[in-house]
């Protein structure tokens, strides 16, 4: 069974510190990834996604992710964070053989002013 | 494009009420899903569907129903409702291999 991990469950910054939230995925076969993000009482939206070629992805908002196959990791990245970022983020994948999600338990991130 | 529906917003119930959270996108996506989303626990998957007809249990099944009469719709049963279901139960769609759409969510307490 796939699963997905999210190390920083709660990270703090600054307004425009650098960001890196870790997901790290088990999965033998190719997957999909996902980064979604979750404002404050809100559903949850899309930021970006890896399905082939360059590992490098970039979403909105300024938002990056980088996807490392050997280390099964998909990392996302923003290099100066502002207060509007505050929110929770996911990190999901979606292998062939199911077409759901499978997420991380998340990562709150709480910017200050 | 409404995308995808859900409604009550909100709902309170009872140990042992039964209800259903109704669920609807206007995509034409033949996937469709439900998550609860719990604190410290990320959305883990209840059921999900591949087509008008076709459902399959995920991770979390027991004490919840679904059905997929229509491509539209995917509404969830609670049988009998217990505390251990209070959530935030999310509905989602997607097309093929790809990205899935969200819900805004349904808040359910039980007493």
């Amino acid at each position: 069974a796939q699963s997905v991990s999210q190390h920083n469950h709660h990270v703090i910054l600054s307004e425009a510190a650098s960001l890196e939230l870790g997901c790290n995925y088990s999965y033998g076969g190719t997957v999909n990834l996902f980064w979604y993000v979750q404002y404050p009482g809100q559903h949850l939206q899309l930021l970006l996604k890896y399905f082939s070629g360059d590992p490098l992805v970039k979403g909105i908002k300024g938002f990056e992710a980088e996807f490392i196959k050997s280390k099964f990791s998909f990392n996302l990245r923003k290099p100066s964070v502002q207060w509007s970022d505050t929110a929770e983020y996911f990190c999901a994948v979606m292998s062939p053989g199911r077409r759901a999600l499978t997420f991380g338990s998340g990562t709150r991130l709480q910017v200050q002013p | 494009n409404a995308g995808v529906t859900q409604t009550p917003k909100f709902q309170v119930l009872k140990t042992g009420q039964s209800m259903t959270l109704q669920c609807a996108q206007d995509m034409n996506h033949e996937y469709m899903s439900w998550y609860r989303q719990d604190p410290g626990m990320g959305l883990r998957l209840i059921h999900y569907s591949v087509g008008a007809g076709i459902t399959d249990q995920g991770e979390v099944p027991n004490g919840y129903n679904v059905s997929r009469s229509t491509t539209e719709d995917f509404p969830l049963r609670l049988l009998s409702a217990a505390p251990s279901q209070t959530s935030v139960y999310f509905c989602a769609s997607n097309s093929g291999y790809n990205e899935q759409f969200f819900g805004p969510g349904t808040r359910l307490t039980v007493l």
